[in-house]
């Protein structure tokens, strides 16, 4: 069975800091991965997505992503954080159906 | 641009009365989602349907049923509503289910409320 797990429901850095977001999946198969982005009433927007064709990931905001078949993960990184990175994350397994994570809630703090 | 729409955006309704959600998609995208997002579960599946006249339950259906008469549109219907059923309703779309890069594209959510 396919499974993701985001290994942390609420982050908080201050600005201008590391940001750090875990993801760990369950798959049978070669997996490809997303990360959502979901500001306060609004949609799910991609951020970035893994494909197999490399294992670091670029995405928008200055977001980026490591994939690691050997620990499973898929853990989201971003040097220095913004105000406006403040949202809820959400790592996807894609596939036949997709299967997201809880969510990890971002804050940061001025 | 192509889009996808939900309406209407919010909705009050009471217990047991039916209720039917709209998702239109202009990607002209073969798949189409409903999800149900509540605090502490994620999004949840609730059917999708992989072209026309196709429809499948995902992991929370009980309640719930749609019906694919076109590429476009994939009305999410809830026959009795019920206060379990008080959540935000996502649709989404992909093209392709074989192709490994196949993102979903999200509409903008209905806030349903069942008194």
């Amino acid at each position: 069975a396919q499974s993701v797990t985001q290994l942390d429901s609420h982050v908080s850095v201050s600005e201008g800091t590391p940001v750090l977001l875990r993801c760990n999946y369950s798959s049978s198969y070669s997996p490809s991965l997303f990360w959502y982005v979901q500001h306060p009433n609004k949609g799910l927007q991609l951020l970035l997505k893994y494909t197999s064709a490399a294992t670091l990931v670029k995405g928008i905001n200055g977001f980026e992503a490591e994939f690691k078949k050997s620990e499973t993960s898929f853990h989201l990184t971003k040097p220095s954080a913004h105000m406006s990175d403040a949202a809820e994350y959400f790592c996807c397994l894609g596939g036949q159906n997709f299967v997201f994570g809880p969510g990890t809630r971002l804050s940061v703090l001025p | 641009d192509a889009e996808i729409t939900q309406s209407p955006r919010h909705k009050i309704t009471e217990t047991g009365r039916q209720v039917t959600l709209a998702c239109h998609q202009t990607w002209n995208h073969n798949n189409m989602f409903w999800y149900r997002q509540d605090l502490g579960h994620g999004l949840r599946l609730i059917h999708y349907s992989y072209g026309v006249q196709d429809t499948n339950k995902g992991e929370v259906s009980d309640g719930y049923s749609v019906s694919r008469s076109n590429t476009e549109d994939l009305p999410l219907t809830l026959e009795s509503a019920a206060s379990s059923q008080t959540s935000v309703y996502f649709c989404a779309s992909s093209e392709y289910i074989t192709v490994s890069y196949n993102e979903q594209f999200f509409g903008p959510g209905t806030r349903l409320t069942v008194l």
